[in-house]
């Protein structure tokens, strides 16, 4: 079955660049996201990859998939404060219609 | 603004009761899915509907009921109300079906809190 992972926490320094992990198990998976929560607030899809591709770039996010391990990682350039948030990556399911599969989430503080 | 609404946004019962909670999909999304975000089983996926069928179920208990109208909006039914069913409940929408418009994305609502108490 599915199963996505993420480290819980990461603390970094206001400008300091962030890289949050995750590790997934399907090796169907076509689709894998990135989304971002805010406190009181529903999920906000940050950015996707196709499984086909290594890198995607959008603005000051970066993401990078590494297929053969099954490892995907978000990086977000010069944090800002505006950044805490929990944020998710997740798998889609290819046998059941687009359902998406989410990590545990990492909450990321950004200190001043 | 998701364009998926959810009602209501928060709501206290007791153990035991029924509750109904509410969601309209994004305008020309046919799939609607349901998901429980509690602090010790993160985000869980509930039940999808695509054009008023159930595609996909995942750990959603019998107490628990779904369906999709034609009109697209959907509802989950929770019943026989217990403490641990106190969570965070979300609907999303996607466009569903087959396509190049069809990158799965999920589109969220702002969630339904439930407390049981």
């Amino acid at each position: 079955g599915e199963d996505v992972e993420q480290s819980l926490f990461l603390s970094v320094r206001e400008g300091d660049s962030s890289v949050i992990n995750c590790t997934y198990t399907d090796s169907s998976s076509t689709y894998l996201y990135w989304y971002k929560q805010e406190p009181g607030a529903g999920l906000q899809l940050l950015t996707y990859i196709f499984s086909n591709m290594d890198m995607k770039q959008d603005q000051r996010l970066t993401v990078l998939l590494n297929k053969k391990d099954k490892h995907l990682s978000l990086r977000i350039a010069d944090t800002q404060t505006g950044d805490s948030a929990i944020y998710f990556c997740a798998e889609s399911y290819q046998g059941g219609g687009n359902k998406l599969t989410f990590g545990t989430g990492t909450q990321l503080k950004v200190e001043l | 603004d998701s364009g998926v609404t959810q009602t209501p946004k928060h709501l206290i019962t007791a153990t035991g009761q029924r509750v109904t909670l509410r969601c309209s999909p994004r305008s020309g999304d046919l799939s609607v899915y349901w998901y429980q975000q509690s602090l010790d089983q993160g985000l869980q996926f509930l039940i999808q509907y695509y054009n008023g069928e159930e595609r996909a179920k995942g750990n959603i208990l019998e107490r628990f009921s779904a369906q999709q109208f034609p009109d697209l909006h959907s509802e989950l039914n929770l019943s026989s109300l217990e403490l641990g069913d106190s969570a965070l409940y979300f609907c999303a929408s996607s466009v569903g079906g087959r396509g190049e418009r069809n990158t799965g994305e999920l589109f969220f609502g702002e969630g339904s809190r439930l407390t049981v108490l």
